[in-house]
C-alpha cells in the first residue's frame, strides 16, 4: 500500500531557529511531491517538486526532492511565530491522486 | 473572494441521521475533490470529479454519495451517519484532472453523537 511518512511528528523551536522537516514515501507510481501548510483551517499550497524540478525556494522556505532516497525535506530558516502550523507532505501518483502524510506540527515560540 | 467555500463549517448530528455538505469553487477549475481528515490529521481522498464526471472513487462506504450539479459545485451526502464518520471534511479543486496543485476549502467539522 502506498504511504507517506513525515518526521518529526511535532517540533518546538524558538524564533530565529532553522528547522528541517522530513518526508519519505513509498508510492508505486510517483509523479510529484507537494508541501502544504495547514494553520487553523484549509491546507495552503507551498511547493511542488517533480523529476524536472527537484529544488524549490520561496523566501525563508526551501525544499529538496531526493528521488534516489525517496524523500524530501522542507527547510525553514529564521523561523517566526507565524510559521507555527502543521506542515503536510503529499505525493501525487500517476492517477493524479494525492497521498498525504500525517504532518509535522511546528510550534515557534517567541 | 473565497476561492473554495464549504457549508456548513460545523455540523453536529446524531447517529442514523442523513446530512449534506456543500462545496463551491469560483476559480474556474474543472476538477473537485472530497477529502476526510481524521483525528490523527491524515487527509485521505474520497472522491474526485472532473467536469461533473466521477474520476476517483476510493474505498468509501456507499452511505457517502457525491453529487456534482456543475463543475463549480460538488456536494457530499451522507446517509445513516455513524460515530466513525466524525472528522473534518475538506473540499478541494484543481485546474484540471491532470494537475497536482489543489486548493482547499476551510473544512466542515462533522461530529456524530
Amino acid at each position: 500500500e502506498d504511504k507517506v511518512v513525515q518526521s518529526p511528528l511535532s517540533l518546538v523551536v524558538h524564533e530565529g531557529d532553522t528547522v528541517t522537516l522530513n518526508c519519505s514515501y513509498e508510492v508505486t507510481n510517483f509523479r510529484s511531491l507537494l508541501w502544504y501548510k495547514q494553520e487553523k483551517k484549509a491546507p495552503t499550497f507551498l511547493f511542488m517538486l517533480t523529476s524536472s524540478g527537484i529544488e524549490k525556494k520561496s523566501g525563508r522556505l526551501s525544499s529538496i526532492l531526493d528521488k534516489k532516497e525517496l524523500s524530501s525535506i522542507l527547510n525553514i530558516t529564521a523561523t517566526q511565530t507565524g510559521d507555527s502550523a502543521i506542515y503536510l507532505c503529499a505525493v501525487g501518483d500517476s492517477s493524479y491522486k494525492l497521498i498525504f502524510g500525517s504532518g509535522t506540527r511546528l510550534l515557534v515560540r517567541p | 473572494d473565497t476561492a473554495v467555500s464549504q457549508t456548513p463549517k460545523y455540523l453536529v448530528t446524531q447517529m442514523g441521521n442523513d446530512k449534506s455538505i456543500k462545496c463551491e469553487q469560483n476559480l474556474g477549475h474543472d476538477t473537485m475533490y472530497w477529502y476526510k481528515q481524521d483525528s490523527k490529521k491524515f487527509l485521505k481522498i474520497m472522491f474526485s470529479y472532473n467536469n461533473k464526471e466521477l474520476i476517483i472513487n476510493e474505498t468509501v462506504p456507499n452511505r457517502f454519495s457525491p453529487k456534482s450539479p456543475d463543475k463549480a459545485h460538488l456536494n457530499l451526502h451522507i446517509n445513516s451517519l455513524e460515530l466513525g464518520d466524525s472528522a473534518v471534511y475538506f473540499c478541494a479543486s484543481s485546474q484540471d484532472g491532470v494537475s497536482y496543485e489543489q486548493y482547499f476549502g476551510p473544512g466542515t467539522r462533522l461530529t456524530v453523537t
